[in-house]
């Protein structure tokens, strides 16, 4: 079945500097990848998604790579704010399935 | 937009009881629907896949009597659990798809179910 691993499990930067989360895939057919914000008490938020067709988006300050040859995919934020701590987790669409996998998370804390 | 809302937002109920959560897609047609259940500092964990109009696809290990899964129109799907017990203690999501073209899913704000 599916795996989607995701490093590091936590993660503290200073504000102003880059956060790099990472994580990794088993389908291969896999071609939807979306990266979700979970703040404390809330459901996930899509804040970035790329499609295997291309292999960078950008929006603002959050960019995400895909390498569909190696199987990963990281989420970079810059200039990174306090309202940037939260938990975030990668995921990836179990094509063959039609379901999306999750990873295991990274929670990011913003220091001031 | 893309809202999904949850009802309610935190119950909690007796042992032997039943619970029934409501998700709903305010602005779109959900042609279908997932249920997740998280533990705290974990990962969500799929529970079940529904879709309007048919039974739910549920995963391995799911208790599909346990958890019943109700997706009656493109904006509202439910899950009752059902004699719930202190180990279905949890915070349950539901996620909106808005059709097999789209990959998209949309989350609701969860429920945080606590079983005494």
């Amino acid at each position: 079945g599916e795996n989607v691993e995701q490093h590091p499990s936590t993660l503290s930067v200073q504000e102003g500097d880059s956060a790099v989360i990472k994580c990794t895939y088993s389908d291969s057919a896999s071609n939807y990848f979306p990266w979700y914000k979970q703040e404390l008490g809330k459901g996930p938020q899509l804040i970035i998604d790329i499609r295997s067709n291309v292999g960078e988006k950008k929006d603002q300050r959050i960019a995400v790579t895909l390498n569909k040859t190696a199987k990963h995919f990281s989420l970079h934020i810059t200039e990174t704010q306090p309202e940037d701590s939260a938990v975030y987790f990668c995921a990836a669409l179990y094509s063959s399935a039609s379901k999306i996998i999750f990873g295991s998370g990274t929670r990011l804390s913003i220091r001031p | 937009g893309a809202v999904v809302s949850q009802h309610p937002s935190r119950v909690i109920c007796k042992s032997g009881t039943s619970v029934k959560i409501e998700c709903r897609s305010l602005d779109f047609q959900a042609t279908t629907m997932f249920w997740y259940r998280q533990f705290p500092k974990q990962s969500l964990m799929l529970m079940a896949t529904s879709n309007e109009g048919s039974k739910a696809t549920y995963e391995q290990g799911v208790e599909k009597d346990k958890f019943l899964i109700n997706h009656a129109s493109l904006t509202l799907s439910t899950l009752t659990v059902t004699s719930a017990h202190p180990e279905d203690s949890s915070f349950y999501i539901c996620s909106a798809s808005k059709g097999s073209n789209s990959y998209e899913q949309y989350f609701g704000p969860g429920t945080r179910l606590t079983v005494t």
